[in-house]
């Protein structure tokens, strides 16, 4: 089974650029999500989608990030414009998305992530 | 807010030994779930070892064991017969029940393990 895949692996850009991750989930998951993992930090998430709909999106700074999911499968996530801040490795996870509810939850399966550099 | 801890940034351990990460977290829930995701040098998580709060059992996983205190919210993880493939970052997780419509994983800032031969 294909797991994870992202691109681009690595991104070098210049502040005040703009920049987007694709991530496709494995097969069949429902539920994708976005974590940024800053240097020395666990990761954060900044968007949750169930299908192509926003389940979570509080920690996105939407100033200056967005991301879709068209059509419930692959999903972006853009920078515009970038900060030095924003250096850090994105990680794409996805997971079945049961409609389980108390008492369930679903393994996250990650990717190998973007890591972003910001001069 | 939940927060979770992880004390070591560093740890060490020689082959074939055992080694216990720390990992404390704070909630005022009572239906959670706790992982422990390990990421080696190459960056792709993968899940090790999950414990649901409601269950007074703590989990293992082959060479891989919980010890899981809901009182004291503490989690730690035991590793038996530590191998070199066990060198990695290893990250304590937080889950909320799924009664509260999201799957976020609160992660602590890591412990990074190295098995020395």
């Amino acid at each position: 089974e294909a797991g994870v895949a992202q691109s681009p692996r690595y991104k070098i850009i210049e502040k005040r650029q703009s920049v987007a991750f694709w991530c496709n989930p494995i097969s069949g998951h429902a539920t994708l999500y976005w974590y940024q993992q800053i240097l020395g930090q666990g990761p954060k998430l900044l968007i949750q989608f169930q299908n192509n709909g926003v389940v979570d999106d509080s920690q996105l700074p939407k100033d200056r990030f967005s991301a879709e999911r068209l059509k419930g499968v692959d999903s972006t996530l853009k920078i515009q414009p970038a900060k030095l801040e924003d250096s850090a490795v994105y990680l794409c996870a996805s997971s079945l998305g049961l409609a389980g509810g108390p008492r369930t939850t679903d393994t996250q399966y990650f990717g190998p992530g973007t890591r972003l550099t910001v001069l | 807010a939940q927060t979770v801890t992880q004390s070591q940034p560093e740890m060490s351990v020689q082959e074939a030994e055992t080694v216990t990460l720390s990992c404390t977290y704070d909630t005022s829930e009572s239906n959670y779930y706790l992982f422990w995701y390990k990421q080696p040098p190459s960056r792709q998580m993968i899940l090790v070892i999950r414990q649901e709060a409601y269950k007074q059992q703590n989990a293992t996983e082959n060479r891989f064991s919980v010890n899981f205190q809901k009182a004291a919210k503490s989690f730690s993880l035991k590793i038996s017969d530590s191998q070199l493939g066990d060198t990695a970052m290893y990250f304590c997780a937080f889950m909320k029940d799924r009664s509260y419509n999201t799957d976020k994983l609160i992660f602590g800032t890591g412990t990074r393990l190295q098995v020395f031969p």
